[in-house]
């Protein structure tokens, strides 16, 4: 399975924006990049994927380079309620919906 | 709708029990999963059904088995359990298995195994 790289942690300020980069140097032509998010002691929660061009949802943004080996998940205005971990994760289409989670990135948001 | 449930919420066992950790969603969804998570770590799959009647092993089955007992229902058992599977239990579903699906998750299964 395809290896993503984020880093461990990261900073904001509440209402800025927060960009979360991701590597995914090995990624294939049909691999779909996925993010979720881990609230402290929550099941986690889908926040958005795409396979090749931008995506936006009420979310988020999802901004994939024109080489797909990294990306980069932005949040408009973080709040206190986005801390939590971040995963960005490769789907692979044999991979019969299996996903394979990383150790995330952790967002912390100061007030 | 409830999406995804799981009961119970928290157990503590001891080496050598077995217990069943139950998973329903309402979604009408084909695909159903099974993750642990240790302390500090990712999800990890340890079994999945891709849709009713199918069950496939992930990436750490062992001391597991799964039982898909319709659409909606998915279990996850422990015939004898081991320290070692000390985690946070999670079910998740998913419409189809597809690489472009999103998935739903549960709020979690606390076990300790002493």
């Amino acid at each position: 399975d395809a290896k993503t790289t984020q880093p461990n942690s990261m900073e904001s300020n509440e209402e800025e924006p927060v960009h979360l980069p991701c590597n995914h140097s090995t990624i294939s032509g049909t691999d779909y990049i996925h993010w979720y998010r881990q609230l402290p002691s929550q099941g986690p929660e889908y926040v958005i994927h795409g396979l090749t061009s931008n995506v936006n949802n009420r979310m988020a943004s999802l901004a994939i380079a024109e080489d797909r080996k990294s990306s980069t998940l932005i949040l408009h205005r973080a709040t206190l309620r986005d801390a939590a971990v971040y995963y960005c994760i490769l789907a692979r289409s044999s991979n019969t919906g299996k996903l394979i989670f990383g150790q995330g990135t952790t967002l912390q948001v100061k007030p | 709708n409830a999406g995804v449930t799981q009961t119970p919420k928290f157990q503590v066992l001891k080496t050598g029990q077995s217990m069943t950790l139950q998973c329903a969603q309402d979604m009408n969804h084909n695909s159903m999963y099974w993750y642990r998570q240790d302390p500090g770590m990712g999800l990890r799959l340890i079994y999945y059904s891709a849709s009713e009647g199918t069950t496939d092993k992930g990436e750490v089955p062992n001391g597991y088995n799964v039982s898909r007992l319709n659409k909606r229902e998915f279990s996850l058992r422990l015939e004898s359990a081991a320290p070692s599977q000390t985690s946070v239990y999670f079910c998740a579903s998913s419409e189809a298995a597809r690489s472009y699906n999103e998935q739903f998750f549960g709020p979690g299964t606390r076990l300790t195994v002493l």
